[in-house]
């Protein structure tokens, strides 16, 4: 069975830090594209980085701030953020991209409160 | 990025009757090996979204044959045949052709 588990979230100030993980099972993280895709409070969906093979791709508004990476050895995504901000508040989910070119399988998020 | 733009953003129907979305992209989804990935997900209030429909019109399995796909280049279609209960919540449309995929806005069903 395919499951995407998020962890990391939490209450971090403005110009904080925060790792999240996304441990994955059923299927190997490394012969897949994976994405962050994260949810304002009350907003739709941005897709926010993601990872296939070697390339990582990030939005605008994250560059230089966040990072994707993934351990194959632990079958875990990861999002590194750096100087947080109020606007990145949001739940964070992790999606695997099928060979569909879209998303078939979605953690179930993981909350990032920014404020001081 | 393309910019996808949905309507209505709120769509109250009666059970029992039909309802429909429109997506329309800023540029052409047709990727250069001829596929378009153009996508539906509906998303419940506290839950992940779920997809519905892939390339355009493909259901995904489990999906009640009420819900259909449609269009191509930039204008694209979902339409529920009857509402029921279970329906309400946000239906995305997200475009898989480019990255970083990017999505509508979000329509809101809920039943009158």
């Amino acid at each position: 069975e395919v499951q995407l588990v998020e962890s990391g979230g939490g209450l971090v100030q403005p110009g904080g830090s925060l790792r999240l993980s996304c441990a994955v099972s059923g299927f190997n993280v490394e012969m897949y594209v994976m994405h962050w895709v994260r949810q304002a409070p009350g907003k739709g969906l941005e897709s926010i980085s993601g990872i296939r093979g070697d390339d990582k791709f990030y939005t605008e508004s994250v560059k230089g701030r966040f990072t994707i990476s993934r351990d194959n050895s632990k079958n875990t995504l990861y999002l590194q953020m750096g100087s947080l901000r109020v606007d990145d508040m949001a739940v964070y989910y992790c999606a695997r991209e099928d060979q569909l070119g879209s998303a078939d399988y979605w953690g179930q998020g993981t909350l990032v409160t920014v404020s001081s | 990025d393309v910019v996808m733009t949905q309507s209505p953003l709120s769509l109250p129907v009666t059970l029992g009757q039909p309802a429909s979305i429109s997506c329309r992209s800023s540029q052409s989804l047709v990727k250069s090996d001829g596929i378009t990935y153009l996508n539906w997900f509906h998303q419940r209030p506290g839950q992940s979204p779920r997809r519905l429909i892939y390339k355009v019109s493909n259901r995904d399995s489990g999906v009640p044959d009420r819900f259909s796909g449609s269009g191509s280049g930039t204008d694209f279609t979902l339409r529920i045949s009857r509402v029921e209960a279970e329906d309400v919540g946000v239906y995305y449309c997200m475009q898989g052709t480019y990255w970083p995929w990017t999505f509508g806005q979000g329509t809101k069903v809920e039943i009158k």
